[in-house]
């Protein structure tokens, strides 16, 4: 159980292009999903905090224009690269977390690396 | 003092030896507590999570947790070569909702 998928696992676009990632919960509905960055050799960090229905929290310093960020549903998240630049070329990673029951347990995607030319 | 703090490491035992990764953390509040694995070019993997006090075993691994100290340790008996990745520990924040992650440990078994 507690199975994440991410869509496309791998992406290379030209600069300027957007970009659109998909975040699956599978066989769970995530009350809360979390997107994060992670370039080579360097710990994760996390870009935004979305729930459900509402708009979602992004973490100083990330762009909320540049990275859009919709939860419309219990299992789907979309995370969009707009006018994407080489420098956002990195390894974006989304997480679900169940949340009933007071479970915090956060369960990963398998990773979507862009790369932009 | 960073919130969760690990020894990056690279922490190296040889094959079938006992792996042991620490973390401490500095919220006392702290409730709940996940290590993850990551191997080079591949996202997390929950290995375990450990909500109370003592030793909380799974296969190979084994978790400990000692609230008092603010510290959490993850014991890989046996380790084996495909044990070799990163190893993140993560502390549930309760006044913010989100995971704190230390910067990982690199862990290396060697043949």
């Amino acid at each position: 159980g507690a199975v994440v998928s991410q869509h496309p696992s791998r992406v290379i676009c030209k600069s300027g292009t957007s970009v659109k990632i998909e975040c699956r919960s599978l066989d769970f509905q995530a009350t809360t999903m979390f997107w994060y960055r992670q370039f080579p050799k360097q710990s994760l960090m996390l870009m935004a905090t979305s729930n459900e229905g509402s708009k979602a929290t992004y973490e100083q310093g990330v762009e909320k224009d540049k990275f859009l960020i919709n939860h419309a549903s219990l299992t789907l998240s979309t995370l969009t690269v707009t006018s994407a630049h080489p420098e956002d070329s990195s390894f974006y990673i989304c997480s679900a977390r169940p949340g009933q029951g007071g479970d915090n347990t956060q369960y990963f995607g398998p990773g979507t690396r862009l790369t932009v030319l | 003092q960073k919130e969760v703090e690990q020894n990056s490491g690279p922490l190296s035992v040889p094959e079938g030896a006992i792996a042991s990764l620490n973390c401490t953390y500095s919220d006392r509040g702290s409730q709940s507590f996940f290590w993850y694995r990551q191997y080079s070019g591949k996202s997390p993997e929950l290995i375990m999570s450990i909500y109370s006090n003592g030793d909380k075993e799974d296969g190979r691994f084994t978790a400990q947790l000692n609230k008092a100290s603010q510290y959490v340790s993850l014991l890989i008996r046996d380790s084996q070569p495909s044990d070799s990745a990163t190893y993140l520990c993560a502390v549930y924040s309760g006044n913010t909702g989100k995971l704190i992650f230390g910067q990982g440990t690199t862990l290396q078994v060697k043949p």
